[in-house]
């Protein structure tokens, strides 16, 4: 079946680390996104890409990088200067960034701090 | 810039009511509207979408919702709760052109009672 895996499911930073968080999409989807979820506070974009090797930030993308490198792949990392990355991280995926298209999302990770 | 506003955060009904959850979205362009389900520790799932056509939409496990220009809102309704509706529900609201910014209300949690 067609969908959008990401991994881990749960992930554990230590201080002063960078952590990646896993995005693969088989749909042949051309765009794809980041969100991040707080209690409360809806989804908020963190980073969106429509094509392979371009990306935009999103409204929350400090202390976040992303790379898209192959088409079905877009990796969050979550850096060091995020001060507050304990949240539930959501990657979505769209067959093109138009507006109309609805996204497609994986089951999320949910990042905590030890 | 476009916005969502998801009126209550917390609906209860009992099993077999009528279900009603309340958007109301901003924009100054004739927007594309969304709503999805979320399931503890899941990701999000489209029920339903307007895009253009018909004002009344049917989505998936019964759900449908009005596109209502004049009172700029988008409520989903069904008319018998069931049990396992139980989850959150998020509204979300894009425009055309060159934003291809999808952005989400807050959620509702819907709980039914037996």
């Amino acid at each position: 079946d067609g969908g959008i895996t990401q991994s881990p499911k749960y992930l554990f930073r230590k201080e002063g680390q960078n952590v990646t968080l896993s995005c693969e999409q088989n749909l042949n989807h051309d765009a794809m996104y980041w969100y991040r979820q707080d209690p409360g506070q809806g989804l908020r974009l963190i980073y969106y890409s429509q094509i392979v090797n371009d990306f935009q930030k999103g409204d929350i993308a400090e202390g976040y990088s992303v790379s898209r490198e192959k088409k079905e792949s877009f990796p969050l990392t979550v850096t060091s200067a995020q001060k507050n990355p304990t949240a539930f991280y959501l990657c979505a995926s769209s067959i093109s960034g138009a507006s109309n298209q609805p996204q497609h999302f994986g089951d999320g990770t949910r990042l905590s701090i030890l | 810039a476009q916005s969502v506003t998801q009126l209550g955060s917390h609906v209860s009904v009992s099993e077999g009511a009528l279900v009603l959850l309340r958007c109301n979205y901003s924009s100054s362009v004739p927007p594309y509207l969304f709503w999805y389900v979320q399931y503890p520790n899941q990701g999000l799932q489209l029920l339903l979408k307007y895009t253009t056509g018909a004002t009344l939409v049917k989505g998936i496990n019964g759900f449908e919702a009005e596109f209502k220009k004049s009172e700029t809102s988008f409520h989903l309704t069904k008319p018998s709760a069931h049990m396992s509706d139980a989850a959150e529900y998020f509204c979300a609201v894009s425009v055309g052109g060159s934003n291809y910014k999808l952005t989400f209300g807050k959620g509702t949690l819907l709980t039914v009672n037996p």
